[in-house]
């Protein structure tokens, strides 16, 4: 595709069941990122994936919060036993991962934890 | 650490020149970029500027970069309603590395 895609679009859960995200990055593109933006608030940095090197997952706010990806190419973002405080909006970006590449972001999957 | 502050909001009336401001803490930080968030949009990479630089000037938008102070800003000219979003600084540390993000300061243009 043109752009990074992202799937849901809007999830909607109980507290405490398990949700899973999807990025689908712009073909090409090594370097992947997951970002967490609540209401009114910055984005949040989550994890980045770069090529076959380990992730920095420095930004994973605890362990129910997992990412893969394989290769270069999806990426699923798994939140166990969500919590109220989870709701946010999940944005994807990629990039080729140059110096000079800010990545380019995927519209978001606004999640909602009743 | 790394931290990126930004003033929340601005309002400026249409056709006057707006300044967004952003400081940043660390003086590693490679690139520096502005987004923009429109209302129920994703964001979009407006500029960026490399820190061995002081200006960058794209069409309307002119990003100064002072070094010494860690501050960034980004002036837009002639400022139009279409430019009311909410507009993000974020610093880089090192090649292809996660972004660090200020919390966006909201741009309100009024006619």
């Amino acid at each position: 595709g043109a752009g990074v895609s992202q799937s849901p679009s809007n999830k909607v859960t109980e507290k405490g069941k398990d949700v899973e995200l999807r990025c689908d990055p712009i073909s090409g593109h090594t370097a992947l990122y997951w970002y967490r933006q609540r209401l009114g608030q910055g984005l949040e940095f989550l994890i980045y994936f770069q090529g076959n090197s380990a992730p920095d997952k420095s930004g994973l706010p605890s362990d129910r919060f997992s990412a893969e990806r394989t290769g270069e190419s999806v990426s699923t973002l798994t939140i166990q036993r969500t919590q109220q405080e989870d709701s946010a909006v999940y944005l994807c970006a990629s990039s080729r991962g140059g110096l000079n590449e800010g990545g380019f972001f995927g519209p978001g999957t606004r999640l909602t934890v009743l | 650490g790394e931290d990126v502050e930004q003033s929340l909001f601005l309002s400026v009336r249409e056709g006057d020149s707006s300044v967004i401001n952003c400081t940043y803490t660390d003086s590693s930080s490679t690139y520096l970029y502005w987004y923009k968030q429109e209302p129920g949009a994703g964001l979009q990479l407006l500029t960026y500027i490399f820190s061995n630089m002081d200006m960058k000037q794209d069409q309307r938008l002119t990003v100064l970069l002072n070094k010494k102070d860690k501050h960034l800003s980004l002036r837009i000219a002639d400022t139009q309603t279409g430019d009311s979003a909410i507009y993000f600084c974020a610093e880089s540390i090192y090649q292809g590395g996660k972004l660090i993000f200020g919390q966006g300061t909201e741009l309100s243009v009024k006619p």
